[in-house]
């Protein structure tokens, strides 16, 4: 089955405890991004990759890292989580092309307190 | 800088017509496309516009008018299961997707 998926989908953590919320695809796409949605802000894009080994920022980079080492692979790092980082985030994936369908992973949960 | 506007909310009642638009600001313009949400669920892709004109899939219609900036999606026969977030995407240059601000569709009976 063709999917994004997301690990873990719900977190609790503590300031400053360094975390990897983990994406993968299975779709063989290029295209790979992370977003945060908060209320009444919609999805924000903070980062994105175009293929193995390029990642470029998105709206809102501070405070995350990402890695593309994989094709199917683009973990989100949150080095010292801070609690304006309590978001809800999403992993999407889309093959080349203008024309084409982000496919979304279920999403991750995180509050830190 | 870049930008997608769209209403934060609309009401309508089952059965009825519904229209949803988005005007846009971006750098690099390579298609609109329209997504859907239901409540803290993963976004699921519904159309895709990347020449002026009307797309219909089904119950959904999506427009672009990219002289004006400005695309809108038509969702007919509106039933209780559409009530959910609607979000217009612009796929601009280096392949990014930034998406508008949502707009919370509230279906009546």
């Amino acid at each position: 089955e063709a999917q994004v998926t997301q690990n873990p989908r719900y977190l609790i953590t503590v300031t400053g405890k360094k975390l990897t919320v983990t994406c993968s695809q299975n779709m063989n796409h290029e295209y790979m991004s992370w977003y945060r949605q908060d209320p009444g802000l919609g999805l924000r894009q903070i980062y994105y990759s175009m293929n193995v080994e390029v990642t470029d920022k998105g709206d809102v980079p501070e405070g995350y890292k990402v890695s593309r080492k994989e094709k199917r692979n683009f973990p989100l790092i949150l080095e010292s989580p801070s609690p304006n980082q309590t978001s809800l985030y999403f992993c999407a994936s889309s093959p080349r092309g203008a024309a084409t369908e982000a496919f979304f992973g279920q999403g991750t949960r995180l509050t830190v307190v | 800088g870049q930008s997608l506007e769209q209403p934060s909310e609309v009401t309508a009642v089952e059965g009825a017509i519904v229209q949803i638009n988005c005007t846009y600001q971006t750098s690099g313009f390579y298609g609109l496309s329209w997504y859907q949400q239901h409540d803290g669920g993963a976004p699921t892709f519904l159309s895709y516009n990347g020449l002026d004109g009307l797309e219909e899939t089904g119950r959904f219609s999506s427009f672009l008018s990219r002289s004006d900036s400005y695309g809108y999606l038509l969702l007919q026969e509106l039933q209780m299961k559409d009530s959910a977030s609607y979000f217009c995407a612009v796929r601009s240059q280096g392949g990014k997707l930034i998406f508008g601000q949502g707009t919370e569709l509230s279906v009546k009976p």
